[in-house]
């Protein structure tokens, strides 16, 4: 099946940073979805972004299918951005369709 | 407010028990899924749905799991016997298929999950 990895695992910021948090997959993708999962485990829609640039506040998500990877840009973080972001694409094999998950990376934001 | 709900939000039960966890998926999404979570094995598809028809639950344990529709209101996941293995967070996600579509295209929106803990 398809693989997914998110890099960095971990990271710890500073409020007011910005950062970057990078998933790679290892075919071509239907889908792609970026969540955050906060601290109360719940999972947050971010992007839906097969392909292209969107812009949602101090976020933004970049993916490049051709090249299989996805970019998700957190600007001005806030201790409230603490929590895991997963991307988790779509595939199709056969009639059998399947949302991935990547492994996460953690994120926290520190005063 | 437009959001999946699940229930119960949290169970514990014994071992070899039977455990129901209840969903109702956002009104007018047409597919729904079943994930579990664990610190091991992180996100997992375990079935879903279209139209309420079950088309893949090839990620369940079949002896002891069952997942059904019985309106396209309500989706239901069993476990019996449950077992200390199962405790995990389950989560359900729903979204809209287009006519034409694939659900490898479907944005999936989740519920706050169920955390099982089987002892």
């Amino acid at each position: 099946g398809i693989q997914v990895e998110q890099s960095p695992p971990d990271l710890i910021l500073q409020e007011g940073a910005n950062s970057t948090l990078r998933c790679n997959f290892s075919d071509s993708v239907n889908n792609l979805q970026w969540f955050h999962q906060n601290p109360w485990g719940q999972l947050i829609n971010l992007f839906y972004i097969p392909s292209g640039t969107k812009q949602n506040g101090r976020l933004s998500a970049t993916t490049v299918a051709t090249e299989r990877y996805s970019l998700l840009y957190i600007s001005s973080s806030q201790t409230t951005d603490s929590g895991v972001y997963f991307c988790a694409v779509g595939t199709r094999t056969g009639t059998a369709s399947k949302l991935t998950f990547g492994t996460g990376t953690r994120l926290q934001v520190t005063l | 407010d437009a959001r999946v709900t699940q229930t119960p939000r949290h169970k514990v039960t014994e071992m070899g028990q039977e455990v129901t966890m209840r969903c109702q998926p956002i009104l007018g999404h047409n597919t729904v899924f079943w994930y579990r979570q664990t610190m091991m094995q992180g996100l997992e598809l375990l079935a879903y749905f279209r139209n309420r028809a079950p088309l893949d639950d090839s990620g369940m344990p079949k002896d002891r799991f069952s997942a059904e529709m019985p309106d396209a209101t309500l989706a239901t996941l069993k476990i019996q016997p449950s077992e200390p293995r199962d405790s995990a967070v389950y989560f359900c996600a729903s979204g809209l298929t287009l006519r034409q579509g694939s659900i490898a295209n479907t944005e999936a929106f989740f519920g706050q999950g169920t955390r099982l803990t089987v002892v």
